[in-house]
């Protein structure tokens, strides 16, 4: 199994433009997460999903908008890219399956907005 | 709403030195607490995890915690440190089908 795989890894954006980051998990999770990790601050839950067709919003989901047609698919839409979304985000995953699972990681999208 | 503070937010200790990072969460009840690493650009792996049974907690590389309700703590230890335990430690308490998550210590071993 890969696991959980973030594409791309390194992103430079100008100000004002969009674009999707990639998270694709083969453990037939229910579960999928986005976080963005800030220096000092650990990880800020943006959204997640609790099966296939079904979103809700984090801590901080302002500027971001997702979608969970499949399974094995949670990618993550910057819009206007704006200067504060300068961040490294996560995905994650879990089982659904019993309570007491742990999150799966990926490796990580480093998003630099100018 | 639940919070987690990790008091420390750098920790430098020299090679066999023994470690306790600090967890708190903020409120009681049942409780799903975590530990998880970040080793230098990699992606955050667990550590160990508690969720109920015995407070003590073992994990992998040696890491142990104790979970201990009256004083909302679940501290990360272990008692002889290597070069390679260098990283960021993050404390997770789960809430709802979320983990609540601490700001990180980073650790730095000197050989």
């Amino acid at each position: 199994n890969a696991g959980v795989t973030q594409t791309p890894k390194f992103r430079i954006l100008k100000i004002g433009q969009s674009m999707t980051l990639q998270c694709t998990q083969d453990m037939n999770h229910n579960y999928m997460y986005w976080y963005r990790q800030d220096p000092g601050m650990g990880l800020k839950l943006i959204y997640y999903s609790v099966g296939a067709g079904i979103t809700d919003k984090g801590e901080v989901p302002n500027g971001y908008n997702v979608s969970r047609s499949t399974t094995e698919d949670f990618p993550l839409r910057l819009e206007l890219a704006a200067p504060s979304q300068t961040s490294v985000y996560f995905c994650a995953s879990r089982s659904g399956t019993s309570a007491n699972n742990e999150q799966f990681f990926g490796p990580g999208t480093r998003l630099t907005v100018l | 709403a639940q919070s987690v503070s990790q008091h420390n937010h750098h920790v430098i200790l020299s090679e066999a030195a023994s470690l306790e990072l600090g967890c708190n969460y903020s409120y009681g009840g049942t409780v799903n607490l975590f530990w998880y690493v970040q080793y230098p650009g990699q992606h955050l792996q667990l550590l160990l995890k508690y969720f109920s049974g015995d407070p003590l907690v073992k994990g992998i590389k040696g890491f142990e915690a104790e979970f201990i309700k009256s004083k909302f703590s679940f501290n990360l230890r272990k008692p002889s440190v290597q070069w390679s335990d260098t990283a960021e430690y993050f404390c997770a308490v789960k809430s709802n089908y979320q983990l609540i998550w601490g700001a990180g210590t980073k650790l730095i071993i000197k050989p």
